[in-house]
């Protein structure tokens, strides 16, 4: 099984949104409502953003969002602000012995 | 709070053995399922290993079916990795994952990890 497909990086100034992008097949993104979004900065352990396409966790800002469409996931941050330049990394559920799909993930820059 | 506590990483030359714990803390260990994810360095995230919340179930990446197993101590409330035959392409920052009590959807927490290196 490949890994999703996700833009290398994106960038917005502050104040603006950006969205990235999380494609995968009808065996993993496209079958279950089970995508998450990750968020990384240098040396820190992954975070926890947005569960089941588009539900947050406690504490996480609601300038996070997520979607889902066919094969294709998305996370839209809204409102940009420098605390989110972080890399930022999609995962699904695939039913199969590898129950995780992980995203290449992308860097995202506050300019 | 949950805390997981990775440990036991280090240098390894290749064909060679370590063996991972996680400590885990601030909720009801036995009932979550658990997982081991990795991350080459500057590399992204890839999913290496779950274990449902009895140990009945394992499930491992195709890279490393074979060569790692994981176990869990509910009575220690500790996970472990035992990683042989090791390869030059399993270097990489192991991270301990707890996975939502519902089932194997998402990760809900994350321990700091520890570096496993491997080399001559």
């Amino acid at each position: 099984q490949s890994a999703l497909t996700q833009p290398a990086s994106v960038s917005g100034s502050p104040g603006q949104s950006i969205t990235i992008s999380c494609t995968g097949t009808s065996s993993d993104v496209g079958r279950y409502n089970y995508v998450s979004w990750y968020q990384q900065h240098p040396g820190k352990a992954p975070k926890l953003m947005i569960y089941d396409v588009s539900n947050r966790p406690s504490g996480v800002s609601n300038r996070f969002s997520g979607s889902k469409s066919g094969n294709t996931a998305s996370l839209t941050i809204s409102g940009l602000q420098a605390e989110d330049e972080a890399d930022y990394y999609c995962s699904s559920h695939t039913g199969s012995n590898t129950l995780e799909l992980f995203g290449g993930g992308t860097r995202l820059t506050v300019l | 709070e949950v805390q997981l506590l990775e440990s036991g990483g280090g240098l390894r030359q290749p064909g060679g053995s370590l063996r991972l714990s996680c400590a885990a803390s601030g909720f009801t260990f036995s009932t979550y399922p658990m997982s081991w994810v990795r991350q080459a360095p500057g590399k992204g995230l890839e999913w290496v290993s779950g274990i449902s919340y009895s140990g009945e179930s394992t499930y491992y990446a195709d890279s490393v079916t074979g060569r790692f197993t994981i176990s869990r101590d509910n009575f220690n409330n500790t996970l472990s990795l035992q990683m042989d035959s090791l390869r030059a392409e399993d270097t990489a920052v192991y991270y301990c994952a707890k996975y939502p009590r519902s089932g194997w959807y998402y990760f809900e927490d994350w321990g700091q990890g520890t570096l496993v290196t491997v080399s001559s």
